[in-house]
C-alpha cells in the first residue's frame, strides 16, 4: 500500500490564483481530513469527510473548498490564494469509528507559498 | 473542546527513558487520549492511545492517571530517531460520530547522544 499520497510536494502561487491540492489513499478508509500547519504551530483542521459525498467544516475552513466523490480521493481547493494561506498542508485518513478509537495516517504534506 | 497542556520542550539523553507529561483536566468520560509525534519535515504519525488503563505497544507506553486528568507518554530508551514534536490529543466524541483530532503545540523532544 502507498498509504496517503499528496501532490504536489511544493507549490508557489501568486495572490488571487486558484489551485487544487490532491490527496489520495489506498486503504479504503472512510474518514479523510485536511490540516494546515503554520511555523511553530500544531495542526489545524480545515475540512473533513466521513465518507463519499459527505464533507464538513473544521476549525479554519474559510478560503477552502472540498469534495469527496470517491472513497479514495479528497482534493482541497484554494479558491483565491492569499498570503495568509502560506502553510504546510497535510491530508490524513483513518478507518471509520465503530465504537472504538482510530489511528490517523498522514500524508507527507504540501508546502504552499503564496506571494 | 477539551484542551491539553504540555511543556514546550524537553531534553533527554540517548538510551535513557523519557517521560512526556500531558494535563487534560477538562477531559470527559468518553474522550480517548491519543499521542502522535511529528519528525522534522514529515507528517504526524500515531504513537499510542488509551481510555482508562495503561497501554503498551512497540513504540511506547501510556500511563493514565486514575482521575484521567493527566497522562504520561513513556519512551523506554530514547534514540536519536525519537527527536520529534510529541502531541497529546483528546479525541472528542460528538453524538456518536467520528471525533476529530484537535492538535495543540506539542512538546519538542531533543535527544542528546
Amino acid at each position: 500500500n502507498a498509504g496517503v499520497t499528496q501532490t504536489p510536494k511544493f507549490q508557489v502561487l501568486k495572490t488571487g490564483q486558484s489551485m487544487t491540492l490532491q490527496c489520495a489513499q489506498d486503504m479504503n478508509h472512510e474518514y479523510m481530513s485536511w490540516y494546515r500547519q503554520d511555523p511553530g504551530m500544531g495542526l489545524r483542521l480545515i475540512h473533513y469527510s466521513v465518507g463519499a459525498g459527505i464533507t464538513d467544516q473544521g476549525e479554519v475552513p474559510n478560503g477552502y473548498n472540498v469534495s469527496r466523490s470517491t472513497t479514495e480521493d479528497f482534493p482541497l481547493r484554494l479558491l483565491s490564494a492569499a498570503p495568509s494561506q502560506t502553510s504546510v498542508y497535510f491530508c490524513a485518513s483513518s478507518e471509520p469509528d465503530r465504537g472504538r478509537p482510530y489511528e490517523q495516517y498522514f500524508g507527507p504534506g504540501t508546502r504552499l507559498t503564496v506571494t | 473542546d477539551a484542551k491539553t497542556t504540555q511543556p514546550n520542550s524537553m531534553e533527554s539523553n540517548e538510551e535513557e527513558p523519557v517521560h512526556l507529561p500531558c494535563n487534560h483536566s477538562t477531559i470527559s468520560g468518553t474522550d480517548y487520549i491519543h499521542w502522535y509525534r511529528q519528525l522534522p519535515s514529515q507528517g504526524p504519525e500515531y504513537v499510542i492511545h488509551g481510555l482508562t488503563s495503561n497501554v503498551n505497544n512497540r513504540m511506547a507506553s501510556l500511563a493514565i492517571a486514575e482521575d484521567r486528568k493527566s497522562s504520561t507518554l513513556i519512551l523506554h530508551r530514547a534514540t536519536l530517531r525519537d527527536a520529534a514534536v510529541y502531541y497529546c490529543i483528546l479525541r472528542v466524541i460528538y453524538g456518536g460520530s467520528q471525533g476529530n483530532l484537535i492538535f495543540g503545540k506539542g512538546t519538542k523532544l531533543s535527544v542528546k547522544p
